[in-house]
């Protein structure tokens, strides 16, 4: 059982380019999450969804955009990357939005924006 | 705003017990959580606390007292696999998670 895969698991990114940052679970969640974790800081929410087809803004929504196109499926996108962006993304998914419950995350994605 | 507080860094010995605090101030409470995440790993649930008092899960507990918006989580025999950070979590009268910065937890043999 995988879970939650995210891709790529690393990238070194110039700025100005863009990047899109993948996330598949296959626990049929209904609810899934875009989180970013800089030192220091807790995590920070980006955008979630809460069933295929809805999308809602985070806490830090700026520079980054998403899509819920079915229920497996959560890709986060950075349309033109800056430095600040240099952090580690982590999905994350739960059975079912509005209440959190329980959140499963994936392995994260270390993104350094130079 | 919102906060969060717990310690940044606790140190504890092999075999002992340590308890690692939590406290809050946000907007409602839906639920208090309590998540482990290993250097360079992914976070994963520990516990769940909604009601007032002691949610005990093997060597792991944890406490929550709403009034005084205080949590804890407490770990006994301690084991060096325990050396890890602990994230605490409220989530708000909206549904959203409010994170705190986690507490890195080191255990000496």
């Amino acid at each position: 059982i995988a879970g939650i895969t995210q891709a790529p698991t690393s990238q070194i990114l110039a700025a100005g380019r863009r990047m899109t940052l993948r996330c598949t679970q296959d626990m049929r969640h209904n609810a899934m999450y875009w989180y970013r974790q800089d030192l220091g800081l807790g995590l920070r929410l980006i955008h979630y969804s809460n069933t295929a087809g809805t999308t809602g803004k985070g806490e830090v929504p700026d520079g980054y955009s998403v899509s819920r196109a079915n229920t497996d499926d959560f890709p986060l996108t950075l349309a033109s990357a800056v430095p600040s962006q240099t952090s580690v993304y982590f999905c994350a998914s739960s059975v079912s939005g509005g209440v959190t419950g329980e959140l499963f995350f994936g392995e994260g994605s270390r993104l350094t924006v130079l | 705003g919102q906060n969060i507080d717990q310690p940044t860094e606790m140190t504890a010995t092999e075999g002992a017990i340590v308890q690692i605090n939590c406290t809050y101030q946000t907007s409602g409470f839906n639920g208090l959580f309590w998540y482990q995440q290993h250097a360079g790993e992914a976070p994963t649930f520990l516990s769940y606390n909604v009601l007032d008092g002691l949610e005990e899960k093997g060597r792991f507990s944890s406490f929550l007292s709403r009034s005084k918006g205080y949590s804890y989580l407490l770990l006994k025999e301690l084991q060096m696999k325990d050396s890890a950070s602990y994230l605490c979590a409220v989530e708000d009268s909206n549904y959203q998670l409010i994170w705190g910065a986690g507490t890195k937890l080191i255990i000496k043999p």
